[in-house]
This record gives structure tokens, C-alpha cells and sequence, in this order.
């Protein structure tokens, strides 16, 4: 079956940039997705990029994709304390059947 | 106001005791689904549903079953719960559309942590 894996842990400094990486292994996927969970809530969609994209830029977030190394990065620039959650990536395949989520990174932003 | 409402927030029980977490959403969604999420592993789907009547199982559906009679309400029943289901558990709703090209953003519940001893 699909794979969706990201490392577990990042810590940053306040305004510094972040970046959490994704690995999928579905080529098929047709959306991939960021979204992002604070501490004792549901999951927020925060970005999502089509599959024959390469970039994508919405205020502080750039995602990058490389889909021949079905990598997926999401880049935060000027990293805030409101930053601070658990980021999933997420893959979908055409017709949206299913959604796969990676085991998601937990951001920590030191003041 | 667009949500999807979950029911329990909170609940402790034991094992055996049939359970269910309902999930309801106001927006005519088509597509619903329930995942858990437990630390390490992310979240993983249970069931989901691209409409009416049509569920189907996803990554890790033994021990749970779900039903769709109704377009707003997605349950999720534990007819026998064991201490492997203590989780976190979240329902979520999209358009849903078999397009392609379509966008489909989730919406997620706030969550149901389940306790089974």
C-alpha cells in the first residue's frame, strides 16, 4: 500500500525558516496536501499542491514538490510561536478515493 | 456555522462494551471518513464514504464498523472494544467527486479520545 513518511521532531528559533520534508510512494497521487494540527484540535488544511506542479507560494509557505523523488517540503518563512503544531502531509489519488496521511512532524518554535 | 460535530469528546470504557462515536456534518458532503491517530504512526483511515450507502474499509478497519443511511451522519461502532482501540479518533467530510481535477479539502471533527481498559 501507499507510504507517507516525515521525521518526527523539528525545533527552530522564532524567525528563523523551517522546512518539514515528506516522502509518499504512490505515483499515482493526484493532490498532496499540508495540513496542520494545534495542540487538542482537529487537522486544518493549510496548502495543498496539484500533481504537476512544481512550486507553490501562498504568503509565508512555499511547498516544493519532486515528484520523480516523490518528495513533497514545506518551507515556513519567519517562523512564529503560533507556528508551533503537528504539520501531516497528505497524499490523494485521482477521484479522491483515498487520502493517506504521513505520521506528521511536530514543529517547536523557541522564542 | 460549516462543522463537522463529533459525539463524545471524551469517553473511558471497557473492554467488551459496545460503543458508538457519532459524527455529523452540516455542509451536504459526500465523501466522509473516520480515522485514528496514535503517536508515531499519524493518522490512519478506518472506513470511508463516498456517499450514501457506499462505505468501504481503508488501512485499519478490523474491530470497527461504520453505516451511512443518512448523508450528515457517519458513526463509527466498536461492537467490541478492546484496549488496542484507545486512541484518538477523528471524522472528516469533503465534497468528495470523482472528477479529475478535483479538489476536495478535508474538514475535520475536533476529535473523540477513547480510553478502553
Amino acid at each position: 500500500g501507499e507510504d507517507v513518511e516525515q521525521s518526527l521532531f523539528l525545533s527552530v528559533r522564532e524567525g528563523d525558516s523551517s522546512v518539514i520534508n515528506c516522502t509518499y510512494t504512490d505515483s499515482s497521487s493526484t493532490y498532496l496536501y499540508w495540513y496542520k494540527q494545534e495542540p487538542g484540535a482537529g487537522l486544518q488544511l493549510l496548502t495543498y499542491i496539484f500533481s504537476n506542479m512544481d512550486m507553490k507560494q501562498d504568503q509565508r509557505l512555499t511547498v516544493l514538490l519532486n515528484k520523480k523523488d516523490k518528495h513533497l517540503s514545506l518551507r515556513i518563512a519567519d517562523t512564529q510561536t503560533g507556528d508551533s503544531a503537528i504539520y501531516f502531509c497528505a497524499e490523494a489519488t485521482m477521484g479522491y478515493q483515498k487520502v493517506t496521511f504521513g505520521t506528521g512532524t511536530k514543529l517547536q518554535v523557541i522564542p | 456555522e460549516a462543522q463537522v460535530t463529533q459525539n463524545p469528546r471524551y469517553l473511558i470504557t471497557v473492554t467488551g462494551k459496545k460503543l458508538t462515536v457519532t459524527c455529523s456534518q452540516n455542509m451536504n458532503h459526500e465523501y466522509m471518513s473516520w480515522y485514528r491517530q496514535d503517536p508515531g504512526l499519524g493518522l490512519r483511515q478506518i472506513y470511508y464514504s463516498m456517499n450514501v450507502e457506499v462505505t468501504d474499509k481503508g488501512d485499519v478497519p478490523e474491530g470497527y464498523k461504520v453505516s451511512r443511511k443518512e448523508k450528515r451522519n457517519f458513526p463509527l461502532i466498536l461492537e467490541s472494544p478492546s484496549p488496542n482501540q484507545t486512541s484518538l479518533y477523528f471524522c472528516a467530510s469533503s465534497l468528495g467527486g470523482v472528477r479529475d481535477r478535483d479538489f476536495n479539502e478535508q474538514f475535520f471533527g475536533p476529535g473523540t479520545r477513547l480510553t478502553v481498559l
